[in-house]
């Protein structure tokens, strides 16, 4: 596509619910990459992929997030059991390759996620 | 892990007039970018600048990387550039995702 999307734009959910968050790259792109933005924390690196592996997961706040790829396009980002302080704009990013990230990375345009 | 740091946090200006960000790192890099965030939190790409010297219309920026700064310029702004400028780094001892600095918010006012 003509730039990187993302699905939903806006999320309300329960606290303690499950979330799927989705990413679809630019078109042609092997790296594609997750953040979040949030108020307290500013914008912070949650995970990258390369290709459908993920070098370093350290960036995950905790365990109950998780991110998959599949075919090396679309992504998914999972929050179990959803807790107040995920409320946030999580952003999602993807460059031509990964290569020690010397490639511009380009954005979407976010999903805002409220946890009530 | 890196530090970024940007200056100044707040800046407030006349529309017509000229500004310099700045961004520090603290340890050496593989990719610079500054952004701007537009009012609908949308990022938009300014400039890949890990090192040297790019112009694009009224912006321009500068790194130094030996001296771990980066400059961002913008000159006759214009209501239309008000928002976050960040600055971005992704370091060479670590992951490939990008580390933000806190940003730098500018008001142009007519």
């Amino acid at each position: 596509g003509a730039g990187v999307s993302q699905s939903p734009s806006n999320k309300v959910t329960e606290k303690g619910k499950d979330v799927e968050l989705r990413c679809d790259p630019i078109s042609g792109h092997t790296a594609l990459y997750w953040y979040r933005q949030s108020l307290g924390q500013g914008l912070e690196f949650l995970i990258y992929f390369q290709g459908n592996s993920a070098p370093d997961k350290s960036g995950l706040p905790s365990d109950r997030f998780s991110a998959e790829r599949t075919g090396g396009s679309v992504s998914t980002l999972t929050i179990q059991r959803t807790q107040q302080e995920d409320s946030a704009v999580y952003l999602c990013a993807s460059s031509q390759t990964s290569g020690g990230g010397q490639e511009t990375q380009y954005f979407g345009p976010g999903t805002r996620l409220l946890v009530l | 892990g890196i530090q970024v740091e940007q200056s100044p946090p707040d800046l407030i200006l006349q529309e017509g007039a000229n500004s310099t960000l700045r961004c520090n790192f603290s340890d050496s890099v593989n990719n610079l970018q500054w952004f701007h965030q537009n009012p609908w939190g949308q990022l938009i790409n300014l400039f890949y600048i890990p090192s040297g010297t790019k112009q694009n219309g009224r912006l321009s920026a500068t790194t130094v990387a030996t001296e771990r700064y980066s400059l961002l310029y913008i000159s006759s702004s214009q209501t239309t550039d008000s928002g976050v400028y960040f600055c971005a780094v992704v370091w060479r001892g670590g992951a490939d995702g990008l580390t933000f600095g806190k940003g730098t918010h500018l008001i142009i006012q007519p």
